[in-house]
């Protein structure tokens, strides 16, 4: 059964930090997997979505890894701004090609002005 | 990418109100979305499955007769919470897959930007 783990669960940095945040999972067989951003109260933002055939994703300060072969991806993101607060979550879709999406938990992310 | 979107984004109702959402794929024909819902600090969940034209189906521990889905068309989907109670407060994401496989050999899904439900 796949399961995705996030690290950390909650995170506060300083304005213009750079920082990673992790995401795990058990079933190396997937299909893709995305990165979400969720503000407060409000809906999903698609971030990044990297294939299972690819290694990386990148958009503007953001860069999305995968390493399928031991279940991990990374999300990078350059000179953090307080605008960059916001909920994170990571969702694995199986290698089936199937649509029972699993998601993390996420980590909630602060930048301090 | 293809857009979905959702109709409340957000909604207080009543308890024992009944609540519809809907879910509807703007540029392309869904033949099958799917609904999910999201408790306070926990992950994302399947709840269902929404075909277009027949009987939706529902994950274990998921209440059909308390969560109505009717995907009446190839771009509409709908979830009614009935007799909705405090413990319905969640949030619920709706995905759509796209009708034709893309380059990578499956078909895509497309999540809409959610809807947040509070009973009171």
């Amino acid at each position: 059964k796949q399961e995705v783990t996030q690290i950390p669960a909650a995170l506060s940095v300083p304005e213009g930090e750079n920082l990673v945040l992790n995401c795990s999972f058990t079933d190396s067989a997937i299909y893709n997997l995305q990165w979400f951003r969720q503000d407060p109260g409000k809906g999903l933002t698609s971030l990044l979505l990297i294939q299972s055939s690819q290694r990386e994703q990148t958009s503007g300060r953001l860069n999305a890894s995968l390493d399928k072969s031991s279940g991990r991806s990374t999300l990078y993101i350059a000179a953090s701004q307080p605008g960059d607060s916001a909920t994170y979550l990571c969702a694995v879709r199986p290698g089936t090609g199937g649509f029972k999406t699993i998601f993390g938990a996420g980590t909630r992310l602060f930048v301090k002005a | 990418g293809a857009v979905v979107s959702q109709h409340p984004s957000w909604v207080i109702c009543k308890s024992g109100t009944s609540v519809k959402i809907e879910c509807r794929s703007l540029d392309f024909q869904a033949t099958t979305m799917f609904w999910y819902r999201q408790f306070p600090k926990q992950s994302l969940m399947l709840m269902a499955t929404s075909n277009e034209g027949s009987k939706a189906t529902y994950e274990q521990g998921v209440e059909k007769d308390k969560f109505l889905i009717n995907h009446a068309s190839l771009t509409l989907s709908t979830l009614t919470v009935t007799s909705a109670h405090p413990e319905d407060s969640s949030f619920y994401i709706c995905s759509a897959r796209v009708g034709a496989k893309g380059l990578a050999g499956s078909y895509e899904q497309y999540f809409g930007p959610g809807t947040r439900l509070t009973v009171t």
